[in-house]
């Protein structure tokens, strides 16, 4: 079946370190996307990208890096300068009209 | 900042039609209106858009007034399985692409 996949589902890190979430989709969408959710909010942008190699920041993309070497992937690091990690993140893609997304990945700070 | 306002919680019996209002009163002429539901722990799912016009799909009907400061979502018989977070969202143009503006959503509760 054709979908996102975020692995992996939950993810600890400790104070200091950066760690990578996964995002693969096999719709053939051009355009991916990286939010974040803190508890009882909606979704914030962090990072976008339109095409292979090429990516924008979205409104909170500060202590966070991202790739886009392959169409299929979208990778985004938490580096140890977000100070505050702890959240759900989510990866879409999006078609002419929709953004679907992944079920997320739970990061939490040891 | 969201674009968005939407009552934080409500309510409805198993097998009624489910009302969900939401207020966009800045939204700009070429702004979409989209609505999504997310359960707990997983992803916002795609339930409906619209710009100007009516809309209605497998899911959901959306009715936008003619002013399109307001918007209602409704869920014709809703089922246990509705229970969730539903979100009223305003499609901005950026650069080449486009984001959704997400607000906190209004945490529907189907009773049995």
């Amino acid at each position: 079946d054709g979908g996102i996949t975020q692995s992996p589902k939950y993810l600890f890190r400790k104070e200091g370190q950066n760690v990578t979430l996964s995002c693969e989709q096999n719709l053939n969408h051009d355009a991916m996307y990286w939010y974040r959710q803190d508890p009882g909010q909606g979704l914030r942008l962090i990072y976008y990208s339109q095409i292979v190699n090429d990516f924008q920041k979205g409104d909170i993309a500060e202590g966070y890096s991202v790739s886009r070497e392959k169409k299929e992937s979208f990778p985004l690091t938490v580096t140890s300068a977000q100070k505050n990690p702890t959240a759900f993140y989510l990866c879409a893609s999006s078609e002419a009209f929709a953004q679907h997304f992944g079920d997320g990945t739970r990061l939490s700070i040891l | 900042d969201a674009k968005t306002t939407q009552p934080p919680s409500m309510d409805c019996a198993e097998g009624r039609a489910a009302n969900l209002p939401c207020n966009h009163s800045t939204i700009s002429g070429n702004e979409y209106v989209y609505w999504y539901r997310q359960i707990h722990s997983q992803g916002p799912q795609y339930i409906i858009h619209g710009l100007k016009n009516n809309e209605t799909n497998e899911m959901a009907s959306l009715i936008i007034t003619e002013d399109r400061k307001s918007s209602t979502l409704i869920l014709p018989h809703a089922t246990l399985r509705d229970t969730a977070v539903y979100y009223c969202i305003v499609r901005v143009r950026m650069d080449s692409s486009y984001k959704l503006i997400f607000g906190s959503g209004t945490r529907l509760l189907v009773r049995p």
